[in-house]
């Protein structure tokens, strides 16, 4: 079973770029037929879909995000990560990665990162 | 900007049945939207129940099962058990591109 576990700064200040990676246990990121996602959600509020990525590298993200996301595969590592860039205090969040055996399904999830934007 | 709106919260008592229902911005949502259904407990990572409308996970009791009515993704509950008290929140694909609902929070009373 695909195991995932997000890794990152927790405190991120104004203005700077997010950076997480997820770090896959358990399988190959490049075994194909996965995309890995990820997935925020603010304290006390409901999940909000980022974005995600196949491993041939074709991705989709948010449209409210677009101009700020930016998901990536780093098969050597076995590890996909986020950038986030220009953040204010409204990207403050749980950060999950997930993912899921066929296009359109997310069956495994980590167990979240918080990261903070403050300065 | 596409909204998927969820029932803000349900209240069912043990061993009953409950549905819940997500609403597309753009209207009727069939198959090909993929609908999937989570579940969430507090201070936990979101757990996967459906995929593609109806289909269960290993993992998922038998007691839920998902459809399709009204042109709305739905997830009903049978015989409610307490450990079900829950956040539970849709994700629908447009495009390739998810949105989640505002998620339903049941109470089990």
């Amino acid at each position: 079973q695909v195991q995932l576990q997000e890794s990152g700064p927790g405190l991120v200040k104004p203005s700077q770029t997010l950076s997480l990676n997820c770090t896959v246990s358990g399988g190959s990121i490049s075994s194909g037929s996965y995309y890995w996602s990820w997935i925020r959600q603010p304290a006390g509020k409901g999940l909000e879909w980022i974005g995600r990525i196949y491993d041939s590298g074709s991705t989709y993200y948010n449209p409210s995000l677009k101009s700020r996301v930016t998901i990536s595969v780093d098969t050597s590592k076995n590890q996909f990560s986020l950038k986030l860039s220009s953040v204010t205090a409204a990207d403050t969040a749980v950060y999950y990665c997930a993912t899921g055996s066929g296009s359109y399904r997310t069956d495994y999830w980590g167990q979240g990162t918080l990261v903070t934007v403050s300065s | 900007q596409t909204v998927v709106t969820q029932e803000p919260s349900l209240t069912v008592s043990p061993g009953g049945t409950v549905t819940l229902t997500c609403a597309s911005s753009t209207g009727a949502v069939t198959s090909g939207y993929y609908p999937n259904w989570f579940q969430q407990k507090p201070g936990q990572a979101p757990r996967a129940l459906i995929y593609s409308t109806s289909n269960k996970h290993s993992w998922t009791p038998a007691r839920f099962s998902g459809s399709l009515l009204g042109g709305k993704p739905a997830l009903t509950l049978s015989g409610v058990q307490p450990e079900d008290e829950a956040e539970y929140y849709c994700l629908v694909y447009y495009g390739g591109a998810g949105v989640f609902g505002g998620g339903t929070k049941l109470t089990v009373l």
